[in-house]
């Protein structure tokens, strides 16, 4: 069954930029939707934003400025960069799959934690 | 942005016990509600979509309901399996937005 699964360095020092990857295993990343979503400790979820493997995008505003995702096909793998972090990025940061295009999730990884830290 | 309230954030119950939580969110969005299940260290797992949409391989003993603004997950029987966070999620319009989370723990 497709799997996903998030990598990353789990420490980066504020003000240098963070670097994500989801590996999708037994499927597919082409035609669907892949999303980044984080949750800082003790708090609620937090969607970062999507992108169709066509490579268009929809970030949440409150991030937009400093969010890129873009996709490998051939790796089958979609990437975050997220810029000039500071602590308040420090959460666990979990992939997920939009199966029909109607802003779910049907599929998630197990997370990845980031703590921003100098 | 829209505001997504659940309640309670947090609940003790016993295998077989009906276990309901409910999600208001601060406008209409029709039936743009989803609902999933998070063990710690594992992959969150989507249960309901479109507020009353069962995915499929999910038990029947889930179900969802409501629309506008309060929305309900019910679980009819509870089983050993369920003791985890449940969240739930509105898909009206970006940016996406979730609830707190309720935890379900044992009695």
């Amino acid at each position: 069954q497709v799997q996903l699964q998030e990598s990353g360095p789990g420490l980066v020092k504020p003000s240098e930029t963070l670097s994500l990857t989801c590996t999708v295993s037994s499927g597919s990343i082409s035609s669907y939707y892949w999303s980044w979503i984080r949750q800082p400790a003790g708090k609620g979820l937090e969607w970062i934003g999507r992108m169709f493997t066509s490579g268009s995008t929809n970030y949440n505003p409150s991030l937009k400025s400093r969010v890129t995702m873009s996709v490998d096909t051939s790796k089958n793998q979609f990437s975050l960069k997220l810029t000039s972090v500071t602590a308040a990025d420090t959460a666990v940061y979990f992939c997920a799959r939009d199966y029909t295009g109607w802003y779910y999730f049907d599929l998630w990884g197990r997370g990845t934690p980031v703590t921003v830290s100098s | 942005d829209i505001q997504m309230t659940q309640s309670p954030s947090s609940l003790s119950a016993s295998v077989g016990d009906r276990v309901t939580i409910t999600c208001r969110a601060s406008q209409s969005i029709s039936s743009s509600l989803n609902w999933y299940q998070h063990k710690s260290g594992k992959a969150p797992k989507l249960l309901i979509y479109t507020a009353s949409s069962l995915q499929t391989g999910v038990p029947s003993r889930f179900s969802g309901s409501g629309s506008g603004t309060d929305f309900t997950l019910t679980i009819s029987s509870l089983q050993p399996d369920d003791f985890a966070t449940y969240f739930c999620q509105q898909s009206d319009r970006t940016p996406l937005t979730f609830g707190g989370g309720t935890k379900v723990e044992i009695k």
